[in-house]
């Protein structure tokens, strides 16, 4: 079966400084999903990647899809507290249209 | 536009006692799935279905059931709770099966204590 490796497992910010999440399969990504959520509450959709090379940003985050490496990050720039949450990233369990399964998280804290 | 609904939001229960966790979505979605969520362990798919009539297990579905007898819902039953089913569940689902990459949308969880 698929494994999503995050790294790092926690990760604490001041408020303002950068920072990279990671997402390591240990088969070919056929599609990666970058979600985020807040303790207690559900997850909100925040990328889709497909394609290796492929890159997209929202505000202040950005993801990137590394194919050959089977990898994507996640960078933040200029963290904010209202970034603080786990971030979690999700890949089609080898190849299949229905299995979503998931890394085990990374928590960020930012601190103000 | 309710999205993915689930019931109830928290719930306690004593080993041994069943209940079902409910789960609705109004977008149509043919793919549905529960997950639990456990310290360390990151969210573990535990029944999938691709449309009514049709479910599949998976990675852990041992001590639960479930059925899809409309697009709309996809109950998740605990038949005898255990305190190891102590956990968030999380119901998901996605627009169409056949299309490879689209987003699931999530609900905002079920917190289950068994003691």
């Amino acid at each position: 079966s698929q494994e999503l490796e995050q790294s790092p497992q926690s990760l604490i910010v001041q408020e303002g400084k950068n920072l990279t999440i990671n997402c390591t399969s240990s088969k070919t990504l056929y599609g990666l999903y970058w979600y985020k959520q807040k303790y207690g509450e559900g997850l909100i959709f925040l990328m889709m990647l497909q394609k290796g090379g492929e890159e997209k940003s929202h505000e202040k985050i950005t993801a990137k899809l590394d194919e050959k490496k089977q990898q994507s990050s996640l960078h933040i720039t200029a963290s904010q507290p209202s970034h603080a949450g786990i971030y979690l990233c999700g890949a089609h369990a080898g190849g299949s249209n229905y299995k979503l399964t998931f890394g085990k998280g990374t928590l960020l804290t930012v601190n103000p | 536009n309710a999205g993915v609904t689930q019931t109830p939001k928290f719930q306690v229960l004593k080993t041994g006692q069943s209940m079902t966790l409910q789960c609705a979505q109004d977008m149509n979605h043919e793919y549905m799935s529960w997950y639990r969520q456990d310290p360390g362990m990151g969210l573990r798919l535990i029944h999938y279905s691709v449309g009514a009539g049709i479910t599949d297990q998976g990675e852990v579905p041992n001590g639960y059931n479930v059925s899809r007898s409309t697009t709309e819902d996809f109950p998740l039953r605990l038949l005898s709770a255990a305190p190891s089913q102590t956990s968030v569940y999380f119901c998901a689902s996605r627009p169409q099966r056949g299309v490879m990459n689209t987003e699931a949308f999530f609900g905002q969880g079920t917190r289950l204590t068994v003691v």
